[in-house]
């Protein structure tokens, strides 16, 4: 237990559905991340958070759309994807934004 | 952007035996981490390295910055069967720097 926790832990989805991923974190921290993990690829940074304010938005598509409405909590929203954002999404959290980040267990997605 | 070269991509080794794996960059790093991610898991933090030379030990595991502050290696030294996973290392440029780089992974399987 790291103290990170993501919902769901898997999720399919259509091309034209909208969903939510959601990650708390229950350690004081004020940076929070989102990660894409594919297949045999390094982690890809995708958001940065800190202070609840975005910080880096490492070139994601528009139909990834983050929220932080507190330092503890962070979604991802998702709309109209396609099957190659099937992957691992991994959320972390760190004390300060420069600090040892910790990782939930992930949202496995899967796009048709 | 930054790449580090990991290896190798995968071992097969029995129980009982140590394992190496290093981690390489074109850029110094100030900061170098080592993960393990277990099946259906995220990332979870081994060791961390603040220092060139610096040699860091976490149980059966030992870490070291490379002089060149280019590198990074593992060792496992008596391996056991919840050894299995994927290892990553990751570096950070500067500190205060938020963003991460990770390697793409080592997977470790231990043959009976």
């Amino acid at each position: 237990e790291t103290g990170v926790t993501q919902t769901p832990r898997h999720l399919v989805m259509g091309m034209t559905n909208k969903k939510s991923l959601k990650c708390e974190q229950h350690l004081g921290h004020n940076a929070m991340y989102w990660y894409k993990q594919s297949a045999k690829k390094p982690l890809e940074l995708m958001f940065v958070y800190n202070f609840k304010e975005q910080t880096e938005n490492n070139s994601v598509p528009s139909r990834f759309s983050p929220e932080c409405p507190n330092s503890s909590h962070l979604f991802l929203h998702l709309h109209t994807l396609q099957p190659e954002d099937s992957a691992l999404y991994l959320c972390a959290s760190s004390q300060e934004a420069s600090h040892i980040q910790y990782f939930g267990a992930g949202t496995r997605l899967s796009v048709l | 952007g930054q790449q580090l070269n990991q290896s190798p991509q995968s071992m097969f080794i029995q129980e009982g035996e140590d394992v190496s794996m290093n981690c390489t960059s074109s850029s110094i790093f100030n900061t170098w981490l080592w993960y393990k991610q277990d099946p259906g898991e995220g990332p979870v933090l081994l060791i961390a390295l603040y220092k060139a030379g610096e040699l860091t030990s976490n149980g059966r595991l030992t870490a070291q910055f490379g002089i060149t502050r280019k590198d990074s290696f593992l060792n496992i030294s008596a391996s056991i069967p919840s050894d299995v996973g994927i290892y990553f290392c990751a570096g950070r440029t500067n500190f205060g720097n938020e963003k991460l780089t990770f390697g793409t992974g080592t997977r470790l399987t231990i043959i009976p």
